[in-house]
């Protein structure tokens, strides 16, 4: 069964930085892009930024919005994706959701999500 | 990169058929064949009901179906139950040039 887990969100003040990491399971980590979609209190979602597989660089893409401020990153040895955010906003309070990226607008699985609430 | 263009909400009595419409630009839903549709229940996460415009995952019943015309997506959701009362959005594939993936502004359909 295809798991993800996220963690590591939380309360943090407007200019600090925060990383969630998303703990995988279920299947061959290393064989798929990975995203970061977020979803702000009563809002749409937005998607983030996404990380290719080493077998397509592994390479990063992000949203105008956090791009210069946030960065994915993967660790396929321990099934991880983590979400390192910098220089954070008010704005960037959301719940934040790792999926697995099938590519062409799809992701086919969700995690439960964690919350970042960014306020002084 | 707009978000794409969704009525806020529809709704319909059980039994009936709701379409969802989803408006781009031909440089993202008009310019490819990459729209997908995602199904969020409250304090739930989105799942995927329709990607490639108009392909099901497995598991997800034959009354959703997708469609596209132009700059213009549409779920449409026969025979409407009680439970496919959620929020809908949909999501295109928007090109290589910008960020490609640009989600919609999310519907609410509500079963009276």
């Amino acid at each position: 069964e295809v798991q993800l887990v996220e963690s590591g969100g939380g309360l943090v003040q407007p200019g600090r930085s925060l990383r969630l990491s998303c703990t995988a399971s279920g299947f061959t980590f290393g064989d798929y892009a990975m995203s970061w979609v977020r979803q702000a209190p009563g809002k749409g979602l937005e998607w983030v930024g996404f990380i290719r597989s080493k077998a397509y660089g592994g390479t990063t893409e992000y949203a105008a919005s956090v791009k210069g401020r946030f960065t994915i990153s993967r660790d396929d040895s321990k099934s991880i994706a983590y979400l390192q955010m910098n220089s954070l906003k008010t704005e960037d309070t959301a719940v934040y959701y790792c999926t697995r990226d099938l590519g062409s607008a799809m992701v086919d699985y969700w995690g439960q999500g964690t919350l970042v609430t960014v306020s002084s | 990169q707009s978000a794409l263009t969704q009525p806020r909400s529809v709704s319909g009595s059980p039994g009936q058929s709701v379409t969802i419409s989803c408006t781009g630009t031909s440089s993202d839903v008009g310019g490819y064949n990459y729209v997908s549709w995602y199904q969020q229940h409250p304090g739930k996460a989105p799942k995927l009901m329709i990607y490639d415009v108009s392909k099901r995952p497995s598991g997800v019943p034959d009354r959703f179906s997708g469609s596209k015309s132009g700059n213009t997506a549409s779920l449409t959701i026969s025979g409407l139950q009680a439970e496919d009362e959620a929020d809908y959005y949909c999501c295109s594939y928007a090109g290589s040039y910008t960020f490609p993936y640009v989600f919609g502004t999310g519907t609410k359909v509500t079963v009276l």
